[in-house]
């Protein structure tokens, strides 16, 4: 069974970075498959940040960046803002079974 | 600007089918290159991929609704439908639609969602 673990939450202070991870098991869904991160603030939409593990789509602020290292991909949001404070989602998708897989979400905390 | 709106029944009894309709604005569901995906999220919970359905009309879906779940085409509507059977309590959640292109940036990936619609199993 596929999976992607993210910390249940992380926080940090404004004008800070904060990094989440999202880590594949099972058929290293993160390694062969496509890695997007998500921002879904309370009672909205998800709403896409990063594809394919390392690009923002037009409109999306350059304070938030995505890498990978190996089974482990990371979203980095620098110069933390108040309105930063939202569940953030990384989604492996892919076109063999079981073709999409969501981690399961990590709060952030704006201190 | 591509828009999705879904639509469809807030409360379902158990055992029953729940029925939803996601119609899209501003653009073609029959525009090659394009996956049109069913999403949902229980209370306070994460997202949970349900399936979805290409351009051409073939379908996918996650393994563990897969013998639950149909999602069809209507072109003439430009809408895309979802359809789970025997429903429970667990099936409680905000569903949501979701585009993914195929090729074109940003790809493989949920550009646009609708708003999301509450639908709750109860009797």
């Amino acid at each position: 069974q596929s999976a992607l673990t993210q910390p249940a939450s992380v926080s940090g202070s404004p004008g800070q970075s904060i990094t989440i991870s999202c880590t594949g098991t099972g058929n290293d869904v993160v390694v062969y498959n496509y890695l997007s991160w998500y921002q879904q603030l309370p009672g909205t939409a998800p709403k896409l940040l990063i594809y394919d593990f390392t690009k923002r789509p037009s409109g999306v602020s350059s304070r938030f960046s995505g890498s990978k290292s190996g089974n482990t991909a990371s979203l980095t949001i620098s110069g933390l803002q108040a309105e930063d404070e939202a569940d953030y989602y990384c989604c492996s998708y892919g076109g063999s079974s079981p073709y999409v897989v969501f981690g399961g979400g990590t709060w952030l905390t704006v201190l | 600007q591509v828009q999705l709106q879904e639509s469809g029944p807030g409360l379902v009894e158990p055992s029953q089918t729940l029925s939803l309709t996601c119609t899209v604005s501003g653009g073609s569901i029959s525009s090659g290159g394009y996956y049109w995906s069913w999403i949902r999220q229980p209370a306070g919970k994460g997202l949970e991929w349900i399936g979805r359905i290409y351009t051409r009309g073939s379908t996918n879906y996650n393994p563990s609704l897969k013998s639950r779940v149909t999602i069809s085409p209507d072109t003439s509507k430009n809408q895309f439908s979802l359809r789970l059977t025997s429903v429970t309590a667990a099936d409680t959640a905000v569903y949501y639609c979701a585009r993914a292109k195929e090729w074109e940036e940003p790809s493989d990936a949920f550009d646009i969602w609708g708003q999301g619609t509450m639908v709750t199993v109860s009797s």
